[in-house]
This record gives structure tokens, sequence and C-alpha cells, in this order.
């Protein structure tokens, strides 16, 4: 069975701090997709990026960065020198069955409050 | 383009009534589910659909139905409301990945 843990529940910076989120998984499959939500304060949820099983490469996007390790099956996300909009709570999600990308198990969320 | 719109916003229901929480995309996506997000849970997989006519069940299905009669369309309906069910509700469509998901519908069981 799929599982994702998130063990941060919540993090508080200062502004300007690096901060980075953890996202734990595990699944038996071979081919799977990674995936992290944002979900501002408004409720909407915005999807961030995803990573197939295949592509350990990490990803840089602006402030934002993603470290995706198949060894220790981890795919944690970095936002350098944060602010205040990025407060936020922030999902890892993992794709199954093998193959697909649509059907989505959850962790429990990150709570990232930035303080000005 | 309205992407996946929701109806309604907010409902509050006592025990034991029933009603349908609305979804609908104009993006001609094959693909739709239902999610409920809950206090520390995360979102939990109620009912997909992979087109129309064809629907299956996702990892907290029990109190819920589903039907997909066309791509647009894919309510959610509770029969019979329960407190348990208190939680907020998310749609989303796509055609393969990722997920474009609506605004919710935040239910209250009295």
């Amino acid at each position: 069975a799929q599982k994702v843990t998130q063990a941060q529940t919540e993090i508080s910076v200062v502004e300007k701090e690096d901060v980075t989120l953890d996202c734990v998984y595990e699944t038996r499959d071979t081919t799977y997709y990674l995936f992290w939500y944002k979900q501002p304060p408004s409720g909407e949820l915005v999807f961030l990026i995803r990573r197939n099983s295949f592509d350990e490469q990490n990803e840089i996007s602006g402030r934002y960065s993603w470290n995706f390790q198949k060894s220790t099956s981890s795919f944690n996300f970095t936002i350098t020198a944060s602010q205040v909009v990025d407060s936020a709570v922030y999902f890892c999600a993992l794709s199954w069955p093998s193959g697909s990308a649509r059907q989505l198990t959850f962790g429990s969320g990150t709570q990232l409050t930035v303080l000005p | 383009n309205a992407g996946v719109t929701q109806t309604p916003k907010f409902q509050v229901l006592k025990t034991g009534q029933s009603m349908t929480l609305q979804c609908a995309q104009d993006m001609n996506h094959e693909y739709m589910s239902w999610y409920r997000q809950d206090p520390g849970m995360g979102l939990r997989l109620i009912h997909y659909s992979v087109g129309a006519g064809i629907t299956d069940q996702g990892e907290v299905p029990n109190g819920y139905n589903v039907s997909r009669s066309t791509t647009e369309d894919f309510p959610l309906r509770l029969l019979s409301a329960a407190p348990s069910q208190t939680s907020v509700y998310f749609c989303a469509s796509g055609r393969v990945s990722p997920l474009h998901f609506g605004n919710g519908t935040r239910l209250t069981v009295t």
C-alpha cells in the first residue's frame, strides 16, 4: 500500500530564511509519480511540481528546489529566501497504481508560517 | 475558461439529510475525482472516473455515491449525511497529470 509521510506538522521561519519540507514515501510500484501542492490560506490547491520515478535529477524553479532520492524514498522541497507569501500548507503526494499519475495518496501536510 | 467549478462553496446539513455536491469542468478532461480533506489527514480519494459511464472507488468511498453521465459533470451524492462526513471536499480533473482542483466545498453535518 502507498503511504506518504510528512513528519513536520508545522514549521515557522523568519522571512529570508531557507526552509526544507520533508517528504518520505512508501510504494511497491516501480513506476510512480511524486507531487507537491501548495494550499494557501484561501484554500485552493496549487500544483507545484511533478516528478516521475525514473528522473532523479534535482529541479530548481526560482526560489523553489526539489531533491528526489529513491535510495531514501524522499522527495524534499526547499524554499530559499522565504517570503511571507510562502505561508501555506504544503502537501506531498504519490500516485497509484503503477504507471498512473492521477490517483493520489497525500501526506498530512506541513503548515509553513513565514514571519515578517 | 472556468476550469473546475464546485458548488456550493458552503453547506450545512442535518444528520440523515441527503445532498449532491456538484462538480463541472470545461476542459474536456476524461478523468475526474473527488477527495475529502480532514485536519491532520491530508486529502483522501473518495471516488474517481476515467470517462463517462465509468466510475471506481478510492480510499474512502463508504457513504458516497457517484455517477458520470457526461464528460463535464461528476456529482458526489451523500444519501444520508453523518457527522463523520463533515469535511472539505475537492473535485479534480485532468487529461493525464497534474490534476486541476476546484476550490472546494466546506460541508458541515450537525
